[in-house]
Formats: structure tokens, C-alpha cells, sequence
């Protein structure tokens, strides 16, 4: 078990409303990266914050936007919501330093109906 | 796009090695090979990585070939605990990223 918490588990929602995840990170750790996973895919690269800055995005539309807190905990926002969102979001945590392994929380099961 | 390709399912008898192949075959210098494995309905669980040279750990043994174009994840003796989808990754030193594939759908029987 990591130490990074997701919230909530599970979360139900309806097209074109927004939505908000949240994510603490591991202690220790100053940067989160979001993944999104579809049904029967692997997990795809959303972005990534260190030190409450923006470090890297995916292939993914400006209505997918997140932010960092001074105690690196972090939120991924998505705004007009649509069908294909529905998914796993998964929150990871790690150090700067390179090459060290991320840590995955539970993630959060959004359904958008 | 994913860097590497893997077998979309394998079966593994309980208490036998399980060997999960890895093709890579455009991988850089800089690039590190990772193996993260995801448990039904829980995030990516890391297991180990590597640049060249084989490594081993407490959960599994990383063999790279000598021209770094394909690895082999080795559980030396699956439990029905090890059923799960197994992702090998490449990525860069100080990558801000991992890019998984589909992975390999690794079944333990009894």
C-alpha cells in the first residue's frame, strides 16, 4: 500500500458539469503526475506538477487542468464534462530526482452520464 | 506511443517461474527500462527497472539483453497474488512520464 490518497473512489457525474479530483501525495514526495485509463487500456500520461508548477502534459484539451499546493497535494479539474471521460483517473507521486519510482493511488472511477 | 511490445496474455503454473518478454528495440541510451504491474481495480504497483545491466530485487530479476533491445521480467516463483497486467516501460532519465502499453495479461493457475 502507497502513501498517496485519492478522493473520493468513486464519483458519477453528468455531461457538460465539472469535476474536480483530488490527490495527496506521498510524504517526501514534491511532484504528481495525473494518468487517465480507459476501460481495458493502459494508463495515459495527463500532466505532471512539480513544485506547483505545470512539468509536462499530454495529448489532452485545455479543459483538463490541475493545480498544486504548497503541501503538494494536488487536484485535477475537468470542465465540460463528455461520455469519453468516464475512466480511472490515477494520481502518481515522486521525487525530482530522475529515475526513482512513482507512486499510484487507488485513483477515482468517473462515470459521466 | 508506447516505445516497447509485449505478449497480450500469458499463463503461469502457482510456484513456477514467470518470464514476461519485452521487445524495445528502438530504445535510446539514456532510457531506462521499468516494470510496473496493475492488480485488478488498484494503481500501477512498481517493480523494478534497469539501463543495461541485469537487476534484482525482492519481487523479480530484470534481465536486459546485451543490445538493450529487448528484457525479460522474471517472478521466480508466481503466486496466484502475481495475476495481473504487467507493463514494461521505457523512459528517459528525469522523464516527467511513463508511457504504458497494453501490457501482459499474466494469469497464476493452480
Amino acid at each position: 500500500e502507497t502513501g498517496v490518497t485519492q478522493s473520493p473512489t468513486h464519483l458519477i457525474k453528468t455531461r457538460g458539469q465539472q469535476v474536480t479530483l483530488r490527490c495527496s501525495s506521498q510524504s517526501g514526495h514534491n511532484t504528481v503526475s495525473w494518468y487517465q485509463q480507459a476501460l481495458g487500456q493502459g494508463p495515459q500520461f495527463i500532466f505532471q506538477y512539480y513544485r506547483e508548477e505545470e512539468n509536462g502534459r499530454g495529448n489532452f484539451p485545455p479543459r483538463f487542468s490541475g493545480l498544486q499546493f504548497p503541501n503538494y497535494s494536488s487536484e485535477l479539474n475537468v470542465n465540460a464534462l463528455e461520455l469519453d471521460d468516464s475512466a480511472l483517473y490515477l494520481c502518481a507521486s515522486s521525487t525530482e530526482t530522475g529515475n526513482t519510482e512513482a507512486f499510484f493511488g487507488q485513483g477515482t472511477r468517473l462515470t459521466v452520464v | 506511443d508506447a516505445k516497447t511490445t509485449q505478449p497480450p496474455s500469458m499463463d503461469c503454473a502457482e510456484g513456477r517461474a514467470a518470464n514476461l518478454p519485452c521487445n524495445h528495440s528502438t530504445i535510446s541510451g539514456n532510457e531506462y527500462v521499468y516494470w510496473y504491474r496493475q492488480i485488478h481495480s488498484q494503481g500501477p504497483q512498481y517493480i523494478i527497472h534497469g539501463l543495461k545491466n541485469n537487476e534484482t530485487n525482492e519481487m523479480a530479476s530484470l534481465i536486459i539483453t546485451e543490445d538493450r533491445k529487448s528484457s525479460t521480467l522474471i517472478l521466480p516463483h508466481a503466486t496466484l497474488r502475481d495475476t495481473a497486467v504487467y507493463y514494461c516501460i521505457v523512459r528517459v532519465l528525469y522523464g516527467n512520464k511513463l508511457v504504458f502499453g497494453a501490457g501482459t495479461i499474466l494469469r497464476v493457475k493452480s
